[in-house]
């Protein structure tokens, strides 16, 4: 079946520091990979996304690659900022309807 | 830019009642997805609806139904609400034609006491 790994929080930084949050996938088929965001009292906000192998999804300083031979999407940011401080969800779809998430991990930026 | 909106932010419910959380989205989505968030757990789904009075069931749908007359609403039931239902619960959509990507609401937290 198709599962989402990434790595437990809580991650706990100062501003200006580097980020990052690591996932790893199993999937039938070749899938699209996401990463969302979760600021406090919200909903979920897609963040940036990869359609395939070695495409680069980014915003708002965030990056992360598709990489299909360590089957791997790691988060990436090179100054976190204190409003950066939310919970991040890797996520899947092969090509049905449904996400498959992570458990998601939980970033704080201290000032 | 796609509004997922959801009818509450907070809902305190006693146990035994029936309880309606609606969803709409204004994109003209295909599919319509109800989850639960839970501390620990992550997102679980509990139904999901690719086109208008056709559901399907997730991974957690005991002690819950749904509902979709039109396209644009989606409504989660439970139908006598217990303790073990307090969550967080989330509604999101997506476009039958995209890479799978899914637009959320902000949230219902509701309370079951």
């Amino acid at each position: 079946g198709n599962s989402v790994t990434q790595m437990e929080g809580p991650v706990t930084l100062s501003e200006e520091a580097f980020l990052t949050i690591n996932c790893t996938y199993t999937a039938t088929g070749y899938p699209s990979l996401f990463w969302y965001v979760q600021y406090p009292g919200e909903g979920l906000q897609l963040l940036l996304k990869a359609t395939k192998a070695d495409d680069k999804g980014s915003n708002k300083g965030f990056e992360a690659t598709y990489r299909k031979e360590t089957t791997s999407f790691h988060l990436e940011k090179g100054s976190v900022q204190v409003s950066d401080s939310a919970v991040y969800f890797c996520a899947l779809n092969v090509g049905n309807y449904k996400l498959t998430f992570g458990k998601g991990t939980l970033l704080t930026v201290n000032p | 830019d796609v509004k997922v909106t959801q009818s509450s932010r907070y809902l305190v419910k006693r146990t035994g009642e029936k309880v309606f959380l609606e969803c709409v989205q204004d994109m003209d989505h295909e599919n319509m997805f109800w989850y639960r968030q839970d501390p620990g757990l992550g997102l679980r789904l509990i139904y999901f609806s690719y086109d208008v009075k056709m559901k399907e069931k997730g991974d957690i749908p005991e002690g819950y139904s749904v509902s979709r007359e039109k396209k644009e609403r989606f409504s989660l039931i439970l139908e006598s609400a217990s303790t073990n239902q307090t969550s967080m619960y989330l509604c999101a959509s997506s476009s039958g034609q995209g890479e799978g990507e899914q637009y959320f609401g902000p949230g219902t937290r509701l309370t079951v006491t």
